[in-house]
């Protein structure tokens, strides 16, 4: 069966710092990752997602995720932050027939 | 209206009450789903629904009853609902039939429930 973990139900940074969202999955078969974003008040829109093609995936608003085969993780990513990426962020993987998704994690971006 | 709209975007409602909760997907999907998402708890996968035929049904209390009259349109008939239901209902839908393992699902804004 499929599942991730979201490590660090809540994350910290000040505006400027790096972004890291940790995920970690397991999986029987080769997995297809996720990662989707909720802002306040939002459903979830999709940041990027992985599907064998390369392991380093570029998504939307400048944030990326690494395919580590090795270490089942697929960390989400951005060299710096803004004011705007405060949100809750969700790592999920492909099951059977259905999303399985994180519990989330929480990101703060302080100025 | 574009993408995935969800109305009313809150509700609440007593025990005892009936209420529908209501999406529509203006992107030409062929699968549609319906979500809770209660606090620290991973997102819940309630009725999953192929060309408006249902493929799943999470072990759902039968208190909470999905009509798809059509693919674009998506309903969730509330009654006799307890206060642990209380939570953010999400509509998505996708391209593909639900279980294509890459496709993407495009998420609504929510219904806000909170039962009384």
């Amino acid at each position: 069966a499929q599942s991730v973990t979201q490590l660090g139900s809540h994350v910290s940074v000040s505006e400027g710092a790096l972004v890291l969202l940790r995920c970690n999955y397991s999986s029987s078969v080769p997995p297809y990752l996720f990662w989707y974003v909720q802002y306040p008040n939002q459903g979830l829109q999709l940041l990027l997602k992985y599907t064998s093609a390369a392991t380093l995936v570029k998504g939307i608003n400048g944030f990326e995720a690494e395919f580590k085969k090795s270490e089942t993780s697929f960390h989400l990513t951005k060299p710096s932050a803004h004011m705007s990426d405060a949100a809750e962020y969700f790592c999920a993987v492909s099951g059977t027939d259905k999303l399985i998704f994180g519990t989330g994690t929480r990101l703060q971006v302080f100025p | 209206e574009t993408g995935v709209t969800q109305t009313p975007r809150h509700l609440v409602m007593g025990m005892t009450n009936k209420k529908s909760l209501k999406c529509e997907q203006h992107l030409g999907h062929n699968a549609m789903y319906w979500y809770k998402q209660s606090a620290k708890k991973p997102l819940e996968l309630m009725f999953v629904y192929n060309f408006k035929e249902q493929t799943e049904n999470n072990s759902v209390p039968s208190r909470f009853s999905p009509e798809c009259p059509n693919s674009s349109h998506l309903f969730l008939h509330l009654h006799t609902l307890q206060p642990e239901d209380s939570a953010l209902y999400l509509c998505a839908s996708s391209q593909e039939l639900a279980g294509a393992p890459t496709d993407t699902q495009y998420f609504g804004p929510g219904t806000r429930l909170t039962v009384l």
